[in-house]
């Protein structure tokens, strides 16, 4: 089946470090990728997506490329601010047939400090 | 701007007592979830439905049931409300016709059952 692995949190950073945040996937064919941010208190944002090899989603400082070969998507950000502070999670959907769930990741706190 | 709409957003309520969760969107959205959001954060699929008049159980086993009459309204009710059923509960909704695979997330209610 499918499933998303996702660096384990939490994860604390001063104002202006480099962020990555690791996701591996196992899926059927090709999915379409995802990442999701949720502020506290709030519900889940998409904050950026890719639905084939090699395409790069940004949004907002953040990018994450969808690599096939490595089975990865991971999410990174060159200078992270305070206000992005929140907990990150990568999901992938699978294209075609009658499936239509996301899968998700356990989700990664990302805090940062001013 | 959000176009899926959860009430309420806080909700604090008696053993035994019967509650419905409401979610509504107007996106005109073919396909609508339910997830639970532990306080580890993460989610499970409790409910979904492709369509009107199809819900179907998710993932994990919930004593919470759905409905989806119209398109664009996807109650959840428990009947008889216990202390186990206190957790944050996420709607979302997704259009596959135009090949959008994400999904479009609610604020949440966060239910505390004393």
């Amino acid at each position: 089946g499918n499933s998303v692995t996702q660096m384990e949190g939490p994860v604390t950073l001063s104002e202006e470090a480099f962020l990555t945040i690791n996701c591996t996937y196992t899926a059927t064919g090709y999915p379409s990728l995802f990442w999701y941010v949720q502020y506290p208190g709030e519900g889940l944002q998409l904050l950026l997506k890719a639905t084939k090899a090699d395409d790069k989603g940004s949004n907002k400082g953040f990018e994450a490329t969808y690599r096939k070969e490595t089975t990865s998507f991971h999410l990174e950000k060159g200078s992270v601010q305070v206000s992005d502070s929140a907990v990150y999670f990568c999901a992938l959907s699978p294209l075609g047939g009658s499936n239509y769930k996301l899968t998700f990741g356990k989700g990664t706190l990302l805090t940062v400090n001013p | 701007e959000a176009d899926i709409y959860q009430t309420p957003r806080y909700l604090v309520i008696g053993t035994g007592k019967k509650i419905t969760l409401e979610c509504s969107q107007t996106m005109g959205h073919d396909k609508m979830y339910w997830y639970q959001q532990d306080p580890g954060m993460e989610l499970h699929l409790i409910h979904y439905s492709y369509g009107v008049n199809s819900t179907e159980k998710g993932d994990l086993s919930s004593e919470s049931t759905v409905s989806r009459i119209r398109t664009e309204h996807f109650p959840l009710t428990l009947e008889s409300a216990r202390p186990s059923h206190t957790s944050q509960y996420l709607c979302a909704s997704s259009d596959t016709l135009t090949g959008t695979y994400g999904y479009t997330f609610g604020s949440g209610t966060r239910l505390t059952v004393v």
